[in-house]
């Protein structure tokens, strides 16, 4: 049962426009959420995350919007850099639980 | 800091033989976890330890897979015998133990590839 989904595998965005990453997820509980980043042959590491108490949380050209009532976020990244091509993951976790959810993964491909 | 180191980064081997891996976390990371990826799929966690204690297992394969960690510190993942589809990256991770933060997240080793034939 797949509690964290990223229903889409793939994004191709031009640089200097905005990339929007979407994740939904099925467990109530969840209450922070992650997005990490995967380059090729390398582990993920960790991009920016959110606690459930916010709507919104923004670093620098990324930004992860919450919307917990439809059990939904977003990563925004403004600009789109050639960089920033790699594979995202969203993750979710349970107060009092290390363990995270992963999410399938979006590749994104910024276009120069 | 040095980070999350993994030893080998690939390795083939032919079905119903035995392989290990080795992970060594972030120096004072109490929390260490195996996930396995398998293409197309988001890391599954497998094992998580808590200094050497085993905190969950419930998603590892016992008939097949063991894991320890000796002494708190450094930790093996063995698969006998392997199948086709344990054909995965298998990722060691470690965080500190309580997470304190926002920015206190888990940090992921490069991972194995295993190829089994």
């Amino acid at each position: 049962d797949q509690q964290v989904k990223q229903n889409s595998p793939s994004l191709s965005v031009q640089e200097g426009r905005i990339s929007i990453l979407n994740c939904d997820y099925t467990n109530s509980m969840f209450d922070y959420f992650l997005w990490y980043k995967k380059y090729p042959a390398e582990g993920p590491t960790f991009l920016i995350s959110i606690s459930s108490i916010k709507d919104k949380n923004e670093d620098g050209r990324f930004t992860v919007f919450l919307n917990k009532s439809a059990k939904h976020l977003s990563l925004h990244i403004v600009p789109s850099q050639p960089g920033d091509s790699a594979v995202y993951f969203c993750a979710a976790s349970a107060t009092g639980a290390n363990n995270l959810f992963f999410g399938t993964g979006t590749r994104l491909t910024v276009i120069p | 800091e040095a980070g999350v180191a993994q030893s080998p980064r690939y390795k083939i081997i032919e079905k119903r033989q035995s392989v290990a891996f080795w992970c060594n976390p972030i120096s004072g990371h109490a929390t260490l976890y195996w996930y396995q990826q398998i293409l197309g799929q988001g890391p599954k966690l497998l094992i998580q330890f808590q200094n050497n204690g085993v905190v969950d297992d419930s998603q590892l394969p016992k008939d097949r897979f063991s894991a320890e960690r000796l002494k708190g510190v450094d930790s093996t993942l063995k698969i006998q015998p392997a199948k086709l589809e344990d054909s995965a990256v298998y990722l060691c991770a470690s965080s500190p133990y309580p997470r304190t933060g926002p920015e206190d997240t888990q940090y992921f080793g490069p991972g194995t590839r295993l190829t089994v034939l």
